[in-house]
């Protein structure tokens, strides 16, 4: 049972480049969501999706888009990188939809630099 | 507006001895409280979380945390500091009924020997 994983590890992109960021979990989890982690600020929810085929923007879209694959997978893609988008990005999931008190499973994270 | 305040950045203890990091809320009505730790180079894990009921809460790791309603706060104890606790830690509010859970950010917890 692996959980949450994320894929790459780390990235370096060019200013303007674009890339998408994978996550994939195995716990049968409804809801699943991306966060963007820099000093000083903790974690920022990007987007979620509280169930398959539905996603929704959390704090901070711009310049994000998602795709809930399917129940397992939540993409995060960045169309055209920017400096401001240098920080490291966590996937997470959670069992139940629409509640707040869900423990939410989080990857290892993914360490992204733009140039 | 909702947010979650962390006051201390960081907070040195000695192994063995007490620790408290303070948490504290705002939030139109008692939220779902959570506290999340993160070891260097890894995700979050849960700690404990509190929803109802009483207001000690116990968690994993010999952790517990106190809910006071008047002082909006969820503060986190551990009697006595290991040296494998050196983390960071987030405090996290969740609204009930929604997705959008708001963490602090963070206290990074060194242990000295």
């Amino acid at each position: 049972n692996a959980g949450v994983t994320q894929t790459p590890k780390f990235q370096v992109l060019k200013t303007g480049q674009s890339m998408t960021l994978q996550c994939a979990q195995d716990m049968n989890h409804n809801s699943m969501y991306w966060y963007r982690q820099d000093p000083g600020m903790g974690l920022r929810l990007i987007y979620y999706s509280a169930s398959e085929g539905t996603t929704d923007k959390g704090e901070v879209p711009n310049g994000y888009n998602v795709s809930r694959l399917n129940k397992r997978e939540f993409s995060l893609r960045l169309e055209s990188a920017a400096p401001s988008q240098t920080s490291v990005y966590f996937c997470a999931s959670s069992e139940l939809s629409g509640s707040g008190s869900d423990t939410q499973y989080f990857g290892p994270g993914t360490r992204l630099t733009v140039l | 507006a909702q947010s979650v305040t962390q006051p201390d950045i960081h907070i040195t203890v000695s192994e063995g001895a007490s620790l408290e990091l303070r948490c504290n809320y705002s939030y139109g009505a008692t939220p779902y409280l959570f506290w999340y730790v993160q070891s260097p180079g890894q995700g979050l894990q849960l700690l404990l979380k509190y929803f109802s009921g009483d207001t000690l809460v116990q968690g994993i790791k010999g952790f517990e945390a106190e809910f006071k309603r008047s002082q909006s706060s969820f503060n986190l104890r551990k009697p006595s500091v290991h040296w494998s606790d050196a983390a960071e830690y987030f405090c996290a509010v969740g609204p009930p009924g929604g997705f959008k859970t708001i963490f602090g950010a963070g206290t990074r917890l060194f242990v000295k020997a």
